[in-house]
């Protein structure tokens, strides 16, 4: 299947700076990436979704100025968590699909994310 | 849907026996369902997916079931074994959308 890398796959941070996660579609283009975040022991919560050349759709609760998503080509989405605190350490996790419609979404390794 | 709060059910079974993970799903739109499992630390793996507009499809070792009438989805594993240790979660795409709203997750632990 297709394959969706993600990196890194763990950072630490510390409190009050900004951390960068990317997310790259390695043998397709995706016009549009999902970014979700899980606490242990949870499923994964939507956050955005990632749009390539316009502006990301967040869910709701989700402060985009926090969370800061570039979908500057059809094969890279990064996510950049501003001004991090130590309730923002998570996993985090990013999807996309191949093609439209009923399809699979394939998943990048994850990013452990942890703030001090 | 999201279970802030809560922690993970558990389905303990022996390896060989088949295993039946449930999931509810919240919106009578969706039209596409996909199993995944995670292994801890890891993004979630696809399993097996099924169109709205059937009720049963079968993979190696897998079957999918699903009840539109009731909003229910289940995972059937057979023949379990230790490497399907992980968390297995439901997830539905919605109508239209193109984005995943995933279940709970249920705990898989294969005693051997």
């Amino acid at each position: 299947g297709a394959v969706v890398s993600q990196h890194p796959s763990r950072v630490i941070c510390k409190s009050g700076t900004s951390v960068k996660i990317e997310c790259r579609s390695l043998d397709f283009q995706a016009t549009t990436m999902f970014w979700y975040r899980q606490f242990p022991k949870q499923s994964l919560m939507l956050m955005a979704t990632s749009n390539e050349g316009s502006k990301a759709t967040y869910e709701q609760g989700v402060e985009k100025d926090k969370f800061l998503i570039n979908h500057a080509s059809l094969t890279l989405s990064t996510l950049t968590v501003t001004s991090a605190h130590p309730e923002d350490s998570s996993f985090y996790i990013c999807s996309a699909r191949d093609r439209q419609g009923w399809t699979e979404a394939f998943f990048g390794q994850g990013t452990r994310l942890t703030v001090v | 849907g999201e279970s802030v709060g809560l922690h993970l059910p558990t389905l303990s079974v022996q390896e060989g026996d088949n295993s039946i993970i449930n999931c509810a799903y919240s919106n009578s739109a969706s039209d596409y369902f996909i199993w995944y499992k995670q292994e801890s630390g890891k993004g979630p793996q696809f399993i097996i997916d099924i169109r709205s507009n059937m009720d049963k499809r079968q993979g190696q070792r897998v079957t999918v079931l699903l009840n539109k009438t009731v909003k229910h989805l289940s995972l059937q594993i057979a023949a379990t074994q230790p490497g399907d240790s992980a968390v297995y979660f439901c997830a539905e795409n919605t109508g239209g959308g193109n984005k995943l709203t995933f279940g709970t997750g249920t705990q898989l632990k294969v005693e051997l």
